[in-house]
């Protein structure tokens, strides 16, 4: 079936340091990848996302290439900040008997200091 | 632009309670969806519906559970009776047709003693 594997936290880092956050999922399809960002007490909103393959997704200095090849959908940032600590997810959607299922990674921390 | 609306936010009941929550999805949108998110099992799909049928609710943990759409604006998540081992927090999300984003509401956060 479809699924999503990230890597597993928490990832702890210093204010300005670089960030990666690997994601690899199942390659049935042709899915649309996403990267969602959780903050405490609220839901998960929409970081970037790609379409089709070699594709790169960016947005608040965070950015991510569709690698059809690997798989891939690594989440990087070159520095990152306290205020970007939350839960970062990603996610996969494909037609599947007509309907657009999403498939979501377990989640990965970041925690930044300052 | 109103998002995703979700309520009750906080909901502490005792088991064996009724728990009803409600969501009211993102105008336009056809597709509604309900998760569960605890420490131990993630984020859990537990039914969604499109233009307001259940398409798939193997996600749904047992009959103590259910859902309705009954329109396009509105959709509710039963738990009757409730046991502690429900306490989560449970998601709505909503999406137009296709492959794009799916935009969440804030969450219900809900304890059952």
């Amino acid at each position: 079936g479809n699924s999503v594997t990230q890597m597993e936290g928490p990832v702890t880092l210093s204010e300005e340091a670089f960030l990666t956050i690997n994601c690899t999922y199942t390659a049935t399809g042709y899915p649309s990848l996403f990267w969602y960002v959780q903050y405490p007490g609220e839901g998960l909103q929409l970081l970037l996302k790609a379409t089709k393959a070699d594709d790169k997704g960016s947005n608040k200095g965070f950015e991510a290439t569709y690698r059809k090849e690997t798989t891939s959908f690594h989440l990087e940032k070159g520095s990152v900040q306290v205020s970007d600590s939350a839960v970062y997810f990603c996610a996969r959607r494909s037609a599947s008997g007509g309907s657009y299922i999403p498939t979501f990674g377990r989640g990965t921390s970041l925690i930044v200091h300052p | 632009d109103a998002g995703v609306i979700q309520s009750p936010r906080h909901e502490v009941t005792e088991m064996g309670q009724e728990v009803t929550l409600r969501c009211k999805p993102i105008s336009g949108h056809n597709s509604l969806f309900w998760y569960r998110q605890t420490m131990m099992r993630g984020l859990e799909l537990l039914i969604y519906f499109n233009n307001n049928v259940p398409i798939d609710d193997s996600g749904m943990p047992e009959d103590r559970f259910s859902a309705k759409m009954p329109n396009a604006s509105f959709s509710t998540l039963k738990i009757q009776p409730s046991e502690p081992r429900d306490s989560a927090v449970y998601f709505c999300a909503s999406t137009s047709g296709g492959a794009g984003e799916l935009f969440f509401g804030e969450g219900s956060r809900l304890t059952v003693l």
